[in-house]
């Protein structure tokens, strides 16, 4: 089992509309859960972190984090063109940041 | 623009070339970070400096050799690459290596391709 997996093929939303995007990690001790995006041929960018259970909002992204369930998310409300890009989940954990292999989203005008 | 700068942004380099990447920050982080990322997939860690020291190496073949000459500075250097190396090579920095809470900044990245 990968340490981080974000299972979902490229996800297409129209303009307006909320894309949702899904990770499950393996190690349990995990305790920090970062989003970046990331534009083709540009480097990743922090768009959230979160570290306790519960949902944290910042504009028009949520990260949703359960640790029992070794599940977190992100939901982008109110799509826009410019939120085309890759969506990298990370969970840090031995000094090391663990990355999925990312969920491309394509948001149609 | 990020606050960790990188040069070049791109450089191609023959297989027997020397050269070296560069990375800057200067945001007072005490951990550094080299990455790999090929087309279409993740970052792949190469190593990891903290507080000026070689903390992690994850088993990085000897033709990338790093260097941390001080807490803002971060290098790669670069002899007898092979076609397969080509790719962007990204650095990041965070903060107090311990604190698992802080998460890493990344530059731009040097796309590089060898010939």
């Amino acid at each position: 089992q990968k340490e981080v997996e974000q299972n979902s093929g490229p996800l297409s939303v129209p303009e307006g509309a909320i894309a949702s995007l899904n990770c499950t990690y393996s190690d349990r001790v995990s305790q920090s859960f970062f989003w970046y995006r990331q534009y083709s041929g540009k480097s990743p960018e922090l768009i959230m972190s979160i570290y306790s259970n519960g949902d944290k909002e910042d504009g028009r992204f949520t990260a949703q984090l359960n640790k029992a369930s070794q599940y977190v998310s992100l939901l982008i409300r109110d799509s826009q063109p410019s939120d085309s890009a890759t969506y990298l989940c990370a969970v840090k954990g031995n000094n090391r940041l663990a990355f999925g292999k990312g969920n491309q989203v394509v948001v149609i005008p | 623009d990020t606050e960790v700068t990188q040069t070049p942004k791109h450089l191609v380099m023959g297989m027997t070339n020397k050269k070296s990447l560069k990375c800057e920050q200067h945001m007072g982080h005490r951990a550094m970070y080299w990455y790999k990322q090929k087309a279409k997939k993740p970052p792949e860690l190469m190593f990891v400096y903290s507080y000026e020291k070689l903390s992690i190496n994850e088993s990085v073949p000897s033709r990338f050799s790093p260097e941390c000459p001080n807490s803002s500075l971060l290098n790669l250097h670069l002899h007898a690459l092979q076609p397969e190396d080509s790719a962007l090579y990204l650095c990041a920095s965070s903060q107090a290596p311990g604190n698992s809470n802080q998460p890493q900044h990344f530059g731009d990245g040097t796309r590089l391709s060898i010939l």
